[in-house]
């Protein structure tokens, strides 16, 4: 089945760096790869996905990057604020498309 | 708010009894997921089910069983419940039966089984 790996598992940065959080999956058949925000006590939510024909995805502050033949995507969030700190999960379609399947997700902690 | 409804936010019970978790989708999506969130362990799928019908089961215990109703709500029992089944329980949805469309997540059910 697939395996995705998620780096690194917490982030501290300063308010105004960036931060780069990194995945890798193993089924080349993989075609979908959204990112998840949870912050402390809530649920996961939705910040942006990319499919497979695309190589860059960009909404405001936020940037995913996917390299189909590396088998990796990254999530990039610029000009970081402390409400973006949250954990964050990547997750890729399993053979068949029908479910995901989500890294063991990424703590950002952004310091004022 | 997601439109995903989960019942009950929080449920304490002892080891060896039995629980269900309520999940109603959001308005139009006909596929309902079933994950399990513990500490360190992320997201782990259990099971998926499309219009009534189970679509995919990923790592659900043998004590663990879900059906979707034609309503379309779905319920996730647990029984035999040991102190490791303590977690939360994320309900998802999505409009399809595949995953090329987002899912929405709902509150989740926080299970703590002493």
């Amino acid at each position: 089945g697939e395996n995705v790996e998620q780096h690194p598992s917490t982030l501290s940065v300063q308010e105004g760096d960036s931060a780069v959080i990194k995945c890798t999956y193993s089924d080349s058949a993989s075609n979908y790869f959204p990112w998840y925000k949870q912050e402390l006590g809530k649920r996961p939510q939705l910040i942006i996905d990319i499919r497979s024909n695309v190589g860059e995805k960009k909404d405001q502050r936020i940037a995913v990057t996917l390299n189909k033949t590396a088998k990796h995507f990254s999530l990039h969030i610029t000009e970081t604020q402390p409400e973006d700190s949250a954990v964050y999960f990547c997750a890729a379609t399993t053979s068949g498309y029908s479910t995901l399947t989500f890294g063991k997700g990424t703590m950002l902690l952004v310091s004022p | 708010d997601s439109g995903v409804t989960q019942t009950p936010k929080h449920l304490i019970t002892a080891t060896g009894q039995r629980v269900t978790l309520r999940c109603s989708p959001r308005s139009g999506d006909l596929s309902v997921y079933w994950y399990q969130q513990s500490l360190d362990q992320g997201l782990q799928f259990l099971i998926q089910y499309y219009n009534g019908e189970e679509r995919a089961k990923g790592n659900i215990l043998e004590r663990f069983s879900a059906q979707q109703f034609p309503d379309l709500h779905s319920e996730l029992n647990l029984s035999s419940l040991e102190l490791g089944d303590s977690a939360l329980y994320f309900c998802a949805s999505s409009v399809g039966q595949g995953v090329s469309s987002p899912l929405h997540f709902g509150n989740g059910t926080r299970l703590t089984v002493t």
